[in-house]
């Protein structure tokens, strides 16, 4: 069975200031990998998704992640963070096969203006 | 064309008793699931439905039912509900493994 890990409980960062959180995963095959982000009181919403290919995707608002299979990581990035981040963030590890998709515990992004 | 929908959104229960949370979709996707989140614990599955008709347990099924009761409807059932239980619920639909899931907007429960 796949694990995630996100070993950032709660990150704070000032406003345009760049961004990465981490993210490692348990796998004994390649997995599919997933950035959720959850606003307040709010559902999760996809950023990016990783399956196979370039190893660099691109997601919606900026984002961006890395998968790096030697590390076992596929960490989140953004350049220049804006007020408008401040959310809960969530790795996520699919299986390509069955349907146990594991979530990381989350980091919570905190932006100061 | 509404995603994923859940009712109710609030709702208190007292130890012992049951209820159901209904999640419905128009995506017309094949496979369902439902989550409970926790503080700290990011979201853990209870159950899955990979395509009408089928139903397999998650990491955390104990306590719980669900019904796939056509490609539309996923609900999960608290038979005898504890405090252990209080929590949030998210119900999500995705088309196949390789596309992403659509959550709802979540169930808050409290159990007293």
């Amino acid at each position: 069975a796949q694990s995630v890990t996100q070993p950032d409980i709660h990150i704070t960062v000032s406003e345009g200031a760049s961004l990465e959180l981490r993210c490692n995963y348990s796998y004994g095959a390649t997995p599919y990998l997933f950035w959720y982000v959850q606003s307040p009181g709010q559902g999760l919403q996809l950023l990016l998704k990783y399956f196979s290919g370039d190893t660099l995707v691109q997601g919606i608002k900026g984002f961006e992640a890395e998968f790096k299979r030697s590390q076992s990581s596929f960490n989140l990035r953004k350049p220049s963070v804006h007020w408008s981040d401040a959310a809960e963030y969530f790795c996520a590890v699919g299986a390509n096969y069955g349907q146990n998709f594991v979530f990381g515990p989350g980091t919570r992004l905190s932006v100061l203006p | 064309n509404a995603g994923v929908t859940q009712t109710p959104k609030f709702q208190v229960l007292k130890t012992g008793q049951s209820m159901t949370l209904q999640c419905a979709q128009d995506m017309n996707h094949n496979s369902m699931y439902w989550y409970r989140q926790d503080p700290g614990m990011g979201l853990r599955l209870i159950y899955y439905s990979a395509s009408e008709g089928t139903t397999d347990k998650g990491e955390v099924p104990n306590g719980y039912n669900v019904s796939r009761l056509n490609k539309r409807e996923f609900s999960l059932r608290l038979e005898s509900a504890a405090p252990s239980q209080t929590s949030v619920y998210f119900c999500a639909a995705q088309a196949n493994l390789q596309e992403t899931q659509y959550f709802g907007p979540g169930t808050r429960l409290l159990v007293l």
